[in-house]
């Protein structure tokens, strides 16, 4: 028990394809955050949400579009992705303050035909 | 120059033996600092945060090096259950641009070997 679940686990979908990956958490957090992570490569920030207000948006392409309705769930929206956005989409979430670690959902695995 | 960096490894050891690596960090006002652990095709989970005074957790100690910026982690009498990909989490402090922001390490691959 993770405290933060993710779903799918796993998404296989064309380019044209629209889909959404969910996330939530269960930890009383008040910040939670999507990742990407490729083969070999460090975790890359994509967003982050602080009571439910986006703070962040690191250069993400607009094919990605994340949604936070309250502070417990958190979405990404995927529309005509591309290959090279084959990878392990992480949310994490944390009660945000400087000293205070992160912790993960299981990932949605995704693979773009 | 990456924010954060570590030797990828892999650190091959064998079961029982002692391993211990290092993580570089780039930003002076980096506040908070962690190890986490990452299994195969699985989430990153948080293992130890690192206090200045260097902290220690069963097998695990950790310490932190504030005036030449580097974090380690030593890991004594290893378990086959060891093998996993260590990373190394530095966080920006108060006030700085980078607060709140989680910068990983690549990671560095541990193989325990019986």
């Amino acid at each position: 028990e993770t405290g933060v679940t993710q779903t799918p686990r796993h998404l296989v979908m064309g380019m044209t394809n629209k889909k959404s990956l969910k996330c939530e958490q269960h930890l009383g957090h008040n910040a939670m955050y999507w990742y990407k992570q490729s083969a070999k490569k460090p975790l890359e920030l994509m967003f982050v949400y602080s009571l439910e207000e986006r703070v962040e948006n690191n250069s993400v392409p607009s094919r990605f579009s994340p949604e936070c309705p309250n502070s417990s769930h958190l979405f990404l929206h995927l529309h005509t992705l591309q290959p090279e956005d084959s990878a392990l989409y992480l949310c994490a979430s944390s009660q945000e303050n400087w000293s205070q670690p992160q912790h993960f959902g299981d990932g949605t695995r995704l693979s773009i035909l | 120059r990456k924010e954060v960096e570590q030797d990828p490894g892999p650190f091959n050891v064998p079961e029982g033996a002692t391993v211990a690596f290092n993580c570089t960090y780039s930003n002076s006002a980096s506040q908070s600092f962690f190890w986490y652990r990452q299994d195969c095709r699985k989430e990153p989970k948080l293992l130890m945060s690192v206090y200045s005074s260097g902290n220690e957790d069963g097998r695990f100690t950790a310490q932190l090096n504030r005036a030449s910026q580097y974090i380690s982690l030593l890991i004594r009498d290893s378990k086959l259950s060891d093998s996993a990909t260590y990373l190394c989490v530095v966080k920006g402090g108060i006030s700085t641009d980078s607060w709140g922001k989680l910068q990983f390490g690549a990671g560095t691959q541990v193989v325990v070997t019986p």
